[in-house]
């Protein structure tokens, strides 16, 4: 069971270059989420997703997107790169939040992060 | 107004110390509330969730108020391995949202 997976873990980019980051989980969850964590910032939300075949924008969307073809993998686009995109990423994924009360397992689980930087 | 706000610290404590973080919430209609740790350069991993009775794993106590929007983190007979940034995190349906964290600094 190796939980949430974020491929690559590192990667330099010049400015105006395309990647893809990878991210897949093996828990079966419904939800998927990319964020980004800039010093002094704390971990703020690019995209996520509630289900397969669908995304939406999360407070700072702009310069990347996401598709989620399967419920398992969600990929994060970055069309052409800017040096304020230098950051760590983060994929995580978790179950529905329970609307009634509070619910059990409702936490998100992390990927290992994936350090780029654009020059 | 951020979404979940915390003292940055660092807290700075020798071993054995108790030690409390704080953070407060703006939205009243937040459902999951959770500590996670974060250690340097690694991704943030679940300490404990925050029940509203209050709940204890080992040395670690979580408090919620929910009138007051506050979520609490004590820490008790600290160890060197507990120092890390403790992230308070507020869930409100599909989102997390996530405080800058707090850094904590165990001395021997």
């Amino acid at each position: 069971n190796a939980g949430v997976t974020q491929t690559p873990k590192f990667r330099v980019l010049k400015t105006g270059q395309s990647m893809t980051l990878l991210c897949a989980q093996d828990m079966n969850h419904e939800y998927m989420y990319w964020y980004r964590q800039d010093p002094g910032m704390g971990l703020r939300l690019i995209h996520y997703s509630v289900g397969e075949g669908t995304t939406a924008k999360g407070e700072v969307p702009d310069g990347y997107n996401v598709s989620r073809l399967k419920k398992q993998n969600f990929l994060l686009g970055l069309e052409s790169a800017a040096p304020s995109q230098t950051s760590v990423y983060f994929c995580a994924s978790s179950y529905p939040g329970s609307t009634v009360g509070q619910g059990t397992n409702t936490e998100a689980f992390f990927g290992q992060g994936t350090r780029l930087t654009v020059v | 107004r951020k979404e979940v706000e915390q003292d940055p610290g660092p807290f700075n404590v020798p071993e054995g110390a108790t030690v409390a973080f704080n953070c407060t919430y703006s939205n009243s209609a937040s459902q999951s509330f959770f500590w996670y740790r974060q250690d340097c350069r690694k991704e943030p991993k679940l300490l404990m969730s925050v029940y509203s009775s209050g709940n204890e794993d080992g040395r670690f106590t979580a408090q919620l108020n929910r009138a007051s929007q506050y979520i609490s983190l004590l820490i008790r007979d600290s160890k060197l391995s507990d120092s890390a940034t403790y992230l308070c995190v507020v869930r409100n349906f599909n989102k997390f949202y996530f405080g800058s964290g707090t850094k904590l600094n165990v001395k021997p």
